[in-house]
């Protein structure tokens, strides 16, 4: 089951928070973050294990609730180089291993 | 070379073509993988070797057949291929597969148009 990410798109001024929403209807494990710049491969930004647990590095972090069975994507004071392509990619709790689900992904495009 | 290099980078091949794609990581990884990236569509996991050993194989159809002679090396070779196959074929490893701990390192893709 695809996880749903909101909002599809969003356009920011430089300096700007934004928040990406990752939501399953599935029990997770895990959830993946990446961020794909237009006509390059994705690149990881960061793993959430099940607990509720918070990661971040610089200006963006992430958390994930699995009673909600939801993770949030945190980006603030955001800078030109946040632009691109957010994924979400979810793996079930009951995962044979490797098999990661992704979002549809969140367009981000921060404005000068 | 370091990372994830994947060969070509651009194909077109007509439906009757027979072709290669190839992705080698130089990471020291043990799982690689293949997904498919359609426009307005989210990556769609294709197939998953760990130890040179297929582990998932996501419903792909027999025109796609991949290949892992080697943890370092994979092939997705094409065969009879439809105008509907026409996307971005990326090429990932990991260190490892399962417990949701390991990141994915992706490569530049291949963007493949079939005629």
């Amino acid at each position: 089951q695809q996880p749903v990410q909101s909002p599809q798109a969003v356009i920011l001024r430089e300096g700007e928070d934004a928040v990406i929403n990752c939501s399953s209807s599935k029990a997770l494990y895990s959830v993946h973050w990446y961020r794909q710049k237009h006509g390059e491969a994705p690149v990881f930004l960061m793993i959430l294990l099940k607990g509720g647990e918070q990661k971040g590095h610089d200006k963006i972090s992430a958390s994930f609730n699995e009673k909600k069975q939801q993770s949030s994507l945190y980006l603030t004071a955001s800078q030109l180089s946040y632009s691109g392509t957010y994924f979400c990619g979810t793996e079930k709790a009951d995962n044979q291993g490797g098999k990661l689900i992704f979002g549809q992904g969140t367009e981000l495009s921060v404005k000068p | 070379e370091t990372g994830v290099t994947q060969t070509p980078r651009h194909l077109v091949m007509g439906m009757t073509n027979k072709k290669s794609l190839k992705c080698e990581q130089h990471l020291g990884h043990n799982a690689m993988y293949w997904y498919k990236q359609s426009a307005k569509k989210p990556l769609e996991l294709m197939f998953v070797y760990s130890l040179e050993e297929r582990v998932e194989n996501n419903s792909v159809p027999s025109r796609f057949s991949p290949e892992c002679p080697n943890s370092s090396h994979l092939f997705l070779h094409l065969h009879t291929l439809q105008p509907e196959d026409s996307a971005l074929y990326l090429c990932a490893s990991s260190q490892d597969v399962g417990d949701g701990l390991y990141e994915q390192y992706f490569g530049p893709g291949t963007r493949l148009t079939v005629t």
